[in-house]
C-alpha cells in the first residue's frame, strides 16, 4: 500500500491568513492525488482532483500544487467556512488510501 | 441531483455479518464506479474497496477476506458485506459515486454509524 503523510497535523490560523498544508506519499503517484474538506459530523467534501484541479463549485482561494510524491493545499485567504480537517488521498493505485489529516482551527 | 444514501443497521452483533446499502439517485450507475468508506469516530478515512456497474470489484487488502460489494442496477443500489465483525469494525460508513475519469470519489453519501456491540 501506498502510506500517506501529512503536515502539520494541526494549525491555528486567522481568518485572512494564508494557509499551506504538505502531503506526501511514499511512492510515486503522478498526478492521482486528490484533497477533501471534512466539517464535524458531515461528509468529506472533494475539493480538488488529479493534484490540481478544483471540483466544480470549490471557491477559488483553494488550490493544489505537485506531483508525483509531494503536493500541497493552498487556502490564499482563509475564511470562517475554511475551519475544518483536511485530507489528501491518493488514488493511483489500489487501493487508495487517505492522509491522516489536518485540523485547521481558528488562532 | 445527484444524490446517495446509506441504509442498513446501526447495531451488529460481533462476529456477525454487516450489510450496508447504498442508493443512488441523480447518476446513472452504469457509468461511474461505487466505493465503501469508513471512519471510527475521531480517526481518519480508510477506504474500503469499490465496485463497478459490471460486477468488477477492488478491495482493500487489509478487508479483503471479509467484504463482499455487489451491484444491483435495476434498482440503482450498491451493497457491503463484512462478516464477522468485531468492535473495531465500529465507523461510520460511507459510499460514494467515483468518477473513472480522475479516479475520484466526488459525491459522498451523509454516512451511517454502525457499532459492533
Amino acid at each position: 500500500d501506498i502510506q500517506m503523510t501529512q503536515s502539520p497535523s494541526s494549525l491555528s490560523a486567522s481568518v485572512g491568513d494564508r494557509v499551506t498544508i504538505t502531503c506526501r506519499s511514499s511512492q510515486t503517484v503522478t498526478i492521482y492525488l486528490n484533497w477533501f474538506q471534512q466539517k464535524p459530523g458531515q461528509a468529506p467534501k472533494p475539493l480538488i482532483y488529479t493534484a490540481t484541479t478544483l471540483q466544480s463549485g470549490v471557491p477559488s482561494r483553494f488550490s493544489g500544487s505537485g506531483s508525483g510524491t509531494e503536493f500541497t493545499l493552498t487556502i490564499s485567504s482563509l475564511q470562517p467556512e475554511d475551519f475544518a480537517t483536511y485530507y489528501c488521498q491518493q488514488s493511483y493505485s489500489i487501493p487508495f488510501t487517505f492522509g491522516p489529516g489536518t485540523k485547521v482551527d481558528i488562532k | 441531483q445527484v444524490q446517495l444514501q446509506e441504509s442498513g443497521p446501526g447495531l451488529v452483533r460481533p462476529s456477525e455479518t454487516l450489510s450496508l446499502t447504498c442508493s443512488v439517485s441523480g447518476a446513472s450507475i452504469k457509468s461511474y464506479f461505487w466505493s465503501w468508506i469508513r471512519q471510527p469516530a475521531g480517526k481518519g478515512l480508510e477506504w474500503i474497496g469499490r465496485i463497478y456497474s459490471s460486477g468488477s470489484t477492488n478491495y482493500n487488502p487489509f478487508l479483503k477476506s471479509r467484504v463482499t460489494m455487489s451491484v444491483d442496477t435495476s434498482k440503482s443500489q450498491f451493497s457491503l458485506k463484512l462478516t464477522s465483525v468485531t468492535a473495531a469494525d465500529t465507523a461510520v460508513y460511507y459510499c460514494a459515486r467515483g468518477d473513472n475519469g480522475y479516479n475520484m470519489e466526488d459525491y459522498w453519501g451523509q454516512g451511517i454509524l454502525v457499532t459492533v456491540s
